[in-house]
């Protein structure tokens, strides 16, 4: 079946301790993305990336990081959460970037940074 | 820099009527505009996406209009039935391989 899964679906934290969420597709897409989803303020993009090892930023991209070693993997790095990271954030992957193609999207992991 | 509103933030529709949702931009008209459905705690699921030089597209009982003068796109559910009650997000690209999102309206189809 094809999908795209992240881990932990909920994860709660304290402030400076880092974390990774994990996101895999088994779909061979080349794009992949990360956007987070606040009250008020819709999915924002915090990361995105066309291929292996290229990366770049979305419209949120400050207190995170990411990286792209393998194809289908694409995590996201908070080095150092504080508490206005904590959102419902998601992963997606499609076959071309830039909206040319359908995007598909994980499940969400619910962040809450105390 | 390129924003999006989409027309309300709830829309209530009676049933078997059509429901037409808003997405409109500022500034330069994207390649591509897609929309999204998305019910409560779960992911966006793509539904249909219209490129530049199409005015329009049909799958099943849906239909969007993209009307780069107006800068606009319509979103259009005919024959609407209460398990189309969801949030709807349109997306659009920014030619540089980000995409934005609008912040969704929410559609309630009443029995």
């Amino acid at each position: 079946e094809a999908q795209v899964t992240q881990n932990p679906r909920y994860l709660i934290t304290v402030t400076g301790k880092k974390l990774t969420v994990t996101c895999s597709q088994n779909m061979n897409h080349e794009y992949m993305s990360w956007y987070r989803q606040d009250p008020g303020l819709g999915l924002r993009q915090i990361y995105y990336s066309m291929n292996v090892e290229a990366t770049d930023k979305g419209d949120v991209p400050e207190g995170y990081k990411v990286s792209r070693k393998e194809k289908r993997n694409f995590p996201l790095i908070l080095e150092s959460p504080s508490p206005n990271q904590t959102s419902l954030y998601f992963c997606a992957s499609s076959s071309l970037g830039g909206g040319a193609e359908t995007q598909y999207f994980g499940p969400g992991t619910r962040l809450l940074v105390l | 820099s390129q924003k999006i509103e989409q027309n309300s933030e709830a829309l209530n529709i009676q049933e078997g009527k059509t429901a037409t949702l808003t997405c409109n931009y500022t500034n330069y008209s994207p390649a591509y505009l897609q929309w999204y459905r998305q019910d409560p705690g779960r992911g966006p699921v793509f539904l249909l996406l219209i490129r530049e030089n199409e005015k329009e597209k049909r799958k099943e009982r849906l239909k969007v209009t993209f009307d780069t003068t107006l800068k606009q796109s319509l979103f259009h559910i005919t024959a609407s039935q209460p398990a189309d009650s969801a949030t709807y997000l349109c997306a659009l690209d920014m030619r540089d391989d980000k995409i934005i999102f609008g912040k969704g309206t929410r559609l309630h189809i009443l029995p």
